[in-house]
């Protein structure tokens, strides 16, 4: 039944290393997010996917980092040649549209990502 | 230049006592405003939320303050217990362009609620 379910739970990696994260949102759900929460501090928007509509990708810190939504459901956040600096918390999040009240944000229990 | 601040890293009351946790804003396109309480190894989880077209909203326990003048809203618990005890969220929603699905958080403050 459930909410946004997310995989692995946890991930070390050695600096340099590709991981992938993996995103199930809510059966339903047409807008899908992820965020990242580095120590100490918020949540930081990363990207977006409405529906069939572009990704918006304003808030992906470098070119390393990619995601993609396959057949509007399951997300996979990518991140080439890992860095310490990309240890954190990777959030994704699942709403029934992007606007008012279907806005509300339903989160799963993160990735903890540690880059060695 | 964070929009959305949580000055207070911490906070801890007496169950029963009521809980007041603080939020700051900066950018004034901000036009919907949510608290989300986050446990240990879980997802932030909504909790209540306020349209700048109100200063007060009230669920339960659970009492959003909004005072757009000062830029400023507050979260009130009351009473607190013990099981309030998480790291609480401010987040922020624009209505600029087609991007107000884009929610700014502040840092978080954890409440500790002692029996």
């Amino acid at each position: 039944g459930a909410g946004v379910s997310q995989s692995p739970s946890n991930k070390v990696t050695e600096k340099g290393k590709d991981v992938e994260l993996r995103c199930d949102p809510i059966s339903g759900h047409t807008a899908l997010y992820w965020y990242r929460q580095s120590l100490g501090q918020g949540l930081e928007f990363l990207i977006y996917f409405q529906g069939n509509s572009a990704p918006d990708k304003s808030g992906l810190p470098s070119d390393r980092f990619s995601a993609e939504r396959t057949g509007g459901s399951v997300s996979t956040l990518t991140i080439q040649r890992t860095q310490q600096e990309d240890s954190a918390v990777y959030l994704c999040a699942s709403s029934l549209g992007p606007r008012g009240s279907y806005n509300e944000q339903f989160f799963g229990p993160g990735t903890r990502l540690t880059v060695l | 230049d964070q929009q959305v601040k949580q000055n207070s890293p911490s906070l801890s009351v007496q169950e029963g006592r009521i809980s007041i946790l603080n939020c700051d804003y900066t950018n004034s396109m901000f036009d919907y405003f949510l608290w989300y309480k986050k446990y240990p190894a879980e997802g932030p989880t909504f909790l209540i939320s306020i349209s700048s077209i109100k200063d007060k909203n009230e669920d339960g326990r659970f009492t959003v303050f909004l005072n757009k003048s000062a830029k400023h809203l507050s979260l009130h618990i009351v009473p607190s217990q013990p099981g309030d005890s998480a790291v609480y969220f401010c987040a922020a929603r624009g209505n600029s362009g087609g991007s107000n699905y884009k929610l700014t958080f502040g840092k978080g403050t954890l409440l500790t609620v002692n029996p």
